[in-house]
């Protein structure tokens, strides 16, 4: 059982390809993340959304960008991607306010080459 | 800022041996301490977590105190399993509710 659910679990995309990740949250939460976990990084984060509006943005490259229609639904819009974004991206979700757990879907492992 | 240090890995232990990893952090204000943990293909879940000093966080066996004095948050388990074979990571909430996160350590358990 999740409460957030990532699609597509697995990518493979070309440089000039366009796609999206896709994330949903089960959990009534009004806080949604985007985390990337690379093996020289393992764990960075990218965006947060709070409220359905973006609140964090971790001097990500342009080629990543961010949607969040609503408090349920979060995702990440990919187009001109590097070699080097090739990793783990981990979509969470919590309430709003510091000690409150965070909750992590299962990922969505992108391949670009 | 607010930071996580963990001890590097991996860590290699047999199956019943003793488990401690590591954790201190830097922190102002006192956050709520996590540990995370990351079986191999999947993502992150909460293991265990503690919101106050001396508070104990546990679960599946395994412990962690909230150490005030020291700034750490080491994870215990009397007993590892092969079935703990996964990366932890230990985590602080800072004061806007964003997770800061330790660089994580490999744990392998050998029948």
């Amino acid at each position: 059982e999740t409460g957030v659910t990532q699609t597509p679990r697995h990518l493979v995309m070309g440089m000039t390809n366009k796609k999206s990740l896709k994330c949903e949250q089960h959990l009534g939460h009004n806080a949604m993340y985007w985390y990337k976990q690379s093996a020289k990084k393992p764990l960075e984060l990218m965006f947060v959304y709070s409220l359905e509006e973006r609140v964090e943005n971790n001097s990500v490259p342009s080629r990543f960008s961010p949607e969040c229609p609503n408090s349920s639904h979060l995702f990440l819009h990919l187009h001109t991607l590097q070699p080097e974004d090739s990793a783990l991206y981990l979509c969470a979700s919590s309430q709003i306010g510091p000690g409150n757990t965070i909750y992590f879907g299962e990922g969505s492992w992108l391949t670009v080459v | 800022g607010d930071s996580v240090t963990q001890m590097e890995g991996p860590v290699t232990l047999s199956e019943e041996a003793f488990l401690t990893i590591n954790c201190t952090y830097t922190a102002t204000g006192y956050p709520s301490l996590f540990w995370y943990v990351q079986y191999p293909g999947e993502g992150l879940q909460l293991l265990l977590k503690a919101t106050k000093a001396d508070d104990k966080g546990s679960n599946k066996g395994f412990e962690a105190t909230y150490r005030k004095e020291t700034t750490s948050f080491h994870l215990e388990k009397g007993s590892v399993q092969v079935s703990d074979s996964a990366v932890y990571f230990c985590a602080l909430s800072d004061p806007t509710g964003k997770l800061i996160f330790g660089q994580g350590t490999t744990l392998q358990v050998k029948p």
